[in-house]
């Protein structure tokens, strides 16, 4: 049962051009969602978070926004770099609480 | 400041044998979790310790078991390997509490298993 879902496993665009990775989630409870960034043969790094009481939060060239009602969340990179190449999580937790569910990640690949 | 470190780097087993995975969380950090990532299921939360106690666990079989010194340090262990085990093995530790934010994962333990 995944709760926490990537739909895209791989994205390429091209450098300079805006970046959109979604994320779905089932489960009602979650109220703290983050990404994380990983590079092959390193471990996944935070991101950018947001709470379950934004719709919104920025952070440089990183944009998270959060769609409650639809259950949905999307990572907004602008303007993309050959350095944003990488595979994205999404998680999901409720704040407070450490666990964390994953999605499956997605592989974007940023095109010179 | 030294990161998360998880030893080995590779590893490599057959069905039926156990393993035992290491992990030193960053220093002061007393809180380790544990994560499996496999290709079609993204990361997966095996458990955390905090202060030498489970306080979480996901939903693994019992043959996945962990546990965490005085120091800190963790260790995974896993008996009865199965094929299905193969896996990137991450460890992740924060200070006390906090959100992911104040996660920080090693670069993981890749288990082939035979």
């Amino acid at each position: 049962d995944q709760q926490v879902k990537q739909n895209s496993p791989s994205l390429s665009v091209q450098e300079g051009r805006i970046s959109i990775l979604n994320c779905d989630y089932t489960n009602s409870m979650f109220d703290y969602f983050l990404w994380y960034k990983k590079y092959p043969a390193e471990g996944p790094t935070f991101l950018i978070s947001i709470s379950s009481i934004k719709d919104k939060n920025e952070d440089g060239r990183f944009t998270v926004f959060l769609n409650k009602s639809a259950k949905h969340l999307s990572l907004h990179i602008v303007p993309s770099q050959p350095g944003d190449s990488a595979v994205y999580f999404c998680a999901a937790c409720n704040f407070g609480n450490e666990k964390l569910t994953f999605g499956t990640g997605t592989r974007l690949t940023i095109i010179p | 400041k030294a990161g998360v470190t998880q030893t080995p780097r590779y590893l490599i087993k057959t069905r039926g044998q156990q393993v035992t995975l290491s992990c030193s969380p960053i220093s002061g950090h007393r809180s380790v979790s544990w994560y499996q990532q496999t290709p079609g299921q993204g990361l997966q939360f095996l458990f955390e310790y905090f202060s030498e106690t489970q306080r979480n666990k996901g939903n693994f079989p019992g043959r996945f078991s962990g546990r965490q010194f005085s120091n800190s340090r963790s260790e995974m262990n896993v008996s009865t390997l199965e094929l299905g085990d193969s896996a990137l093995y991450l460890c992740a530790s924060r200070a006390q509490t906090g959100g992911g934010e104040k996660l920080f994962f090693g670069s993981g333990t890749q288990l082939s298993v035979l």
